[in-house]
C-alpha cells in the first residue's frame, strides 16, 4: 500500500535554531516528491518539488533532500524565524500521473 | 495574477443536506483538484479536473462530486451530508495535471461543518 509517514508529529524549537524533518515512502515507482509549508487556516503552499533523480533542492532557508534508494526525504530548515510555525507537509506522486498521496505533517512551532 | 478563490469561506448545514462549493483557478491553469482535509486524516484527494474532464479521482463516495466549466472555474458537490463530512475542502490549481510536478496553488480552503 503507497503511504507517506512524516515525523516528529509535533517539534518546538527556539527561534535561529535549526531542524530537520523527515518523510519517509513506500510508493514505487514514483514520479515526484513535494514539501509543503501550511500556515494555520490557510492553504498549502509548495516549497520544492523533486523529481526521484534529484538528491537536493533549496528554496531560502528551506533544503530538501531526497535518497530514493532508501525512500527517504528530509527538510532542513535553517536559522528559524517565527513566521516557520506551520504544519509541513510531504507529497509523493506515483507513477507519472497518479495521485498525490499526502503524509500528515508536522507541526513545527518557533518559540522566541 | 489573482490567487485561487474559494467560495464560501464558511458554511454550516446539517446532516442530510447537499451543499455546492465553488473554486476558481489562477488565470492560465487548467487543471483543478480537489482535497479534503481533516485533524485525524490530512489532506486526501476527492479528484482532479483537466480541461472539463475528470483525469483522476480518490476513494471517496459517490455522494461527491464535482465538475469543471470552461473557463477551468470548477465545483464540487457533497449530497446528501453526513456529520463526518465536517472538514477543510482544499482546491488547487496548475497549469497542466498535478501528476506531472507542475507547482499546484491552494486555496485557502471553505471550512464545512454539519451538524
Amino acid at each position: 500500500k503507497n503511504q507517506v509517514e512524516q515525523s516528529p508529529q509535533s517539534l518546538i524549537i527556539l527561534e535561529g535554531k535549526n531542524c530537520t524533518l523527515q518523510c519517509n515512502y513506500t510508493v514505487s515507482p514514483f514520479s515526484n516528491l513535494r514539501w509543503y509549508k501550511q500556515d494555520t487556516g490557510r492553504g498549502p503552499v509548495s516549497l520544492t518539488i523533486m523529481t526521484f533523480s534529484e538528491n537536493t533542492k533549496s528554496n531560502g532557508r528551506y533544503t530538501a533532500t531526497l535518497d530514493a534508494d532508501t525512500k527517504q526525504s528530509s527538510l532542513h530548515i535553517t536559522a528559524s524565524q517565527l513566521s516557520d510555525s506551520a504544519s509541513y507537509i510531504c507529497v509523493v506522486t506515483p507513477g507519472s500521473q497518479g495521485n498525490l498521496i499526502f503524509g500528515k505533517g508536522t507541526k513545527l512551532s518557533v518559540k522566541p | 495574477k489573482a490567487g485561487v478563490t474559494q467560495t464560501p469561506r464558511y458554511l454550516i448545514k446539517t446532516r442530510g443536506q447537499q451543499v455546492t462549493l465553488s473554486c476558481s483557478p489562477i488565470s492560465g491553469h487548467r487543471s483543478v483538484s480537489w482535497y479534503q482535509q481533516t485533524p485525524g486524516q490530512g489532506l486526501q484527494f476527492l479528484f482532479e479536473y483537466f480541461s472539463e474532464t475528470q483525469r483522476n479521482k480518490g476513494n471517496f463516495p459517490g455522494r461527491f462530486s464535482g465538475r469543471q466549466f470552461s473557463n477551468s472555474r470548477s465545483e464540487m458537490n457533497v449530497s446528501t451530508l453526513e456529520l463526518g463530512d465536517s472538514a477543510l475542502y482544499l482546491c488547487a490549481s496548475s497549469r497542466s495535471v498535478s501528476g506531472g510536478g507542475e507547482t499546484q496553488y491552494f486555496g485557502p480552503g471553505t471550512r464545512l461543518l454539519v451538524l
